[in-house]
């Protein structure tokens, strides 16, 4: 799997879109890219994937640079409970038995 | 929504006791996990689980531990000899064809 590189830390003010970058330079073409967070000690919570092409939904958008060496994970209004440690992880497509590899992830701090 | 549902919350156990740490998957999906985290360290994978056969497993996932889908809705994860090292948060996840979905863990204390 690819590797992914992303900021320690971050924070951001309630109300505020939060910009969460990540980099994956050596991503195969076969590869998406998947977005968890983690609040506390609870279980990772899925947020969102893509493989090319920007996407969005309920929770947030998804911006995937065109030669998809990065991303970037978009919370349009950042709340309090918002606060968490989110994972940005590169996984093959087609293979749903698949293990996900998590790295250090960046810890975003809202701000009241 | 539908979601994965981890019992119990906490166990605390003696070390070298046996602890079965259980799960229920969301219903339509056919792929099975286990993955623990240390405290303050990262979610490491332990097993992945389908069509009643383990699918890949880590280095972590020795003799000790072993999994089972004993009657259809149920995934379990054995520990059969508990060391100290053992103690960590274990979350079981489950996924049909593509993000798979987390289970809010199992803290697993050993004394």
């Amino acid at each position: 799997d690819a590797k992914t590189t992303q900021p320690t830390s971050m924070d951001c003010a309630e109300g505020r879109a939060a910009n969460l970058p990540c980099n994956h330079s050596t991503i195969s073409g076969n590869e998406y890219v998947y977005w968890y967070r983690q609040i506390h000690s609870q279980g990772p919570q899925y947020i969102i994937h893509g493989l090319k092409n920007n996407e969005t939904n309920e929770m947030a958008s998804l911006i995937i640079t065109e030669d998809r060496k990065s991303s970037t994970l978009i919370l349009p209004h950042a709340t309090l409970r918002d606060t968490a440690v989110y994972y940005c992880i590169v996984r093959v497509a087609g293979d749903s038995s698949y293990k996900l590899i998590f790295g250090s992830g960046t810890r975003l701090l809202v701000r009241p | 929504e539908p979601e994965v549902t981890q019992t119990p919350s906490h166990q605390v156990t003696q070390m070298g006791q046996e602890v079965i740490l259980r799960c229920v998957p969301i219903s339509n999906h056919l792929y099975f996990y286990w993955y623990r985290q240390i405290l303050g360290q990262k979610v490491e994978f332990l097993v992945s689980f389908y069509n009643n056969e383990i699918s890949e497993k880590s280095e972590i996932f020795d003799d000790q531990f072993s999994v089972e889908r004993p009657d259809g809705s149920n995934f379990t994860l054995k520990i059969r000899s508990t060391k100290l090292e053992d103690s960590a948060m274990y979350f079981c996840a489950s996924s049909g064809d593509q993000p798979q979905h987390f289970g809010d863990g199992t803290r697993l204390s050993i004394l």
